[in-house]
C-alpha cells in the first residue's frame, strides 16, 4: 500500500513552460485535492475532486488544470508556468464518508519557475 | 470566508519544557478543527481532531480542545522531545462531518533543542 504518491518530488520551469504534476493514490479514496504551500501562508487549496469526472476549484485555481478520468489519478496542469507558481505542491486524498476526518497527504513536489 | 490564525513562529524550546501553539479561527458554521505534523521532507500527517464544540483530541501526548466561546484550538504539550521538532498547522473544515476542503493557519516550525 504505497497511499498517495507525486512525482517528480523536485522540477524546474522556464517561464511559459507547462507541465504536469502528477498524483495517484491506491486506497481508493473518491475525494483528492491539490493544495499550494508557500512560507508564511500556509497551505491553500487549489482545485479538488469528488470523484472520476467531477472536479471543482479552491481558493487559487488560476494558472492551473485538472481532469479526474480515473479514482487513483488526479493531474495537475500548469499551462504556462510562471514565478508566482513557485511553490511546494501536495496531493491529498481521503474518503467521502462521513466517518472520514483525516486526509492523506503525498510528500509534495517542490517547482521553481525562472 | 473561513481563517485561521496560529501564533507566530519559529519557536525554540529545550527538552521536557511545556510547549503551547495558539490557534484561532472565523467560520460560519460548525467546522471539525484539525493540527497536522509536517516532519522536515515529508508531507503533512493527521496529529489530532475536534469535531464538535469540548471534544478534546489527543495524540503522541499533545492535546487540544474546541472551545467555540473563545473559536480556539490552542496545542498543547507537557513535556516536549527532540523529535517533536517540525512544523504544525491548525486546520479546519466546514464540510459537514468531513475533513475536506481545509482551511489552514500559516503553521508553527518548533525546534527542540536537547
Amino acid at each position: 500500500n504505497a497511499g498517495v504518491t507525486q512525482t517528480p518530488k523536485f522540477q524546474v520551469l522556464k517561464t511559459g513552460q507547462s507541465m504536469t504534476l502528477q498524483c495517484a493514490q491506491d486506497m481508493n479514496h473518491e475525494y483528492m485535492s491539490w493544495y499550494r504551500q508557500d512560507p508564511g501562508m500556509g497551505l491553500r487549496l487549489i482545485h479538488y475532486s469528488v470523484g472520476a469526472g467531477i472536479t471543482d476549484q479552491g481558493e487559487v485555481p488560476n494558472g492551473y488544470n485538472v481532469s479526474r478520468s480515473t479514482t487513483e489519478d488526479f493531474p495537475l496542469r500548469l499551462l504556462s508556468a510562471a514565478p508566482s507558481q513557485t511553490s511546494v505542491y501536495f496531493c491529498a486524498s481521503s474518503p467521502v464518508d462521513l466517518s472520514s476526518y483525516e486526509q492523506y497527504f503525498g510528500p509534495g513536489t517542490r517547482l521553481t519557475v525562472t | 470566508g473561513d481563517s485561521v490564525t496560529q501564533m507566530e513562529g519559529p519557536v525554540t524550546l529545550s527538552e521536557e519544557a511545556f510547549l503551547t501553539i495558539n490557534c484561532t479561527y472565523t467560520a460560519t458554521g460548525y467546522p471539525s478543527l484539525f493540527w497536522y505534523v509536517q516532519y522536515p521532507g515529508e508531507g503533512l500527517q493527521l496529529l489530532l481532531k475536534a469535531t464538535k464544540a469540548d471534544d478534546k483530541g489527543s495524540n503522541k501526548g499533545f492535546e487540544a480542545t474546541y472551545r467555540k466561546e473563545t473559536t480556539s484550538f490552542h496545542l498543547e504539550k507537557g513535556s516536549v522531545q527532540v523529535s517533536d521538532s517540525a512544523v504544525y498547522f491548525c486546520a479546519l473544515s466546514d464540510v459537514p462531518q468531513g475533513a475536506q476542503k481545509l482551511v489552514f493557519g500559516q503553521g508553527t516550525r518548533l525546534t527542540i533543542n536537547p
